[in-house]
């Protein structure tokens, strides 16, 4: 079974600090992507990454950072946290080439964030 | 820029019903339409994919649809049980697994 894990389930981090989602997949998929998910709002795409080094964003890129220096692992960097950051945010993965797009996307448990 | 809809947002019914969940996008060129299952504080369980070639697909006691023309597609839980209740979510794969998700539809089936 696909295994993609999240650094923490629950997180209380305080304005202006400086905060690290880490999420690891077992499974040597090329892509990863992080989303938060808000109430009424849904997923939202942040950031995806298709091989090590490199990343691309979504749709609301605004006040983060990722880093992918192994295939294995895609961090989400909220570079000076603030309370509109509160959110569950999920990290995923896939194996498939992006252009056949024949596969799903293995997403892992979330990190519910709190910033006060 | 892609939208996508689910409708009703909650949906109660009896154990045993069947029951259908609708979900449309506004752009017709999706790669895939995906569905999802998502409980309470936890991640999401894919459950399944329609290629935009495809009109269905099945697993179990669930079968989706894919109308590309009209912008739907159509989840269909045969024989509820209270274990489906859950939040069902749609996607639909813009090209390059950039995926487009409606807000849900959280299902209840009562004992």
């Amino acid at each position: 079974d696909v295994k993609v894990t999240q650094s923490s389930r629950y997180l209380v981090k305080r304005t202006g600090e400086k905060v690290f989602l880490e999420c690891v997949q077992d499974m040597d998929h090329e892509n990863m992507f992080w989303y938060r998910q808000d109430p009424g709002l849904g997923l939202r795409l942040i950031y995806f990454s298709y091989d090590v080094k490199m990343k691309e964003k979504g749709d609301i890129p605004e006040g983060y950072s990722v880093s992918r220096e192994k295939k294995e692992r895609f961090s989400l960097i909220l570079e000076s946290a603030s309370t509109n950051q509160t959110s569950m945010y999920l990290c995923a993965s896939t194996s498939t080439d992006f252009l056949s797009s024949t596969d799903t996307q293995y997403f892992g448990p979330g990190t519910r964030l709190t910033v006060l | 820029k892609q939208e996508v809809t689910q409708i009703p947002a909650a949906l109660s019914v009896p154990e045993g019903e069947n029951l259908v969940l609708n979900c449309s996008f506004t752009d017709s060129a999706i790669y895939n339409l995906q569905w999802f299952r998502q409980d309470p504080g936890k991640g999401l369980t894919s459950l399944l994919l329609i290629q935009s070639s495809q009109r269905e697909q099945t697993s179990g006691r669930l079968n989706a649809s894919l109308d590309k023309s009209s912008g739907r597609s159509t989840l269909y839980i045969a024989a509820s049980q209270p274990g489906d209740s859950a939040t069902y979510l749609c996607a639909g794969d813009q090209g390059a697994q950039k995926l487009v998700f409606g807000q849900g539809t959280r299902l209840t089936i009562n004992p």
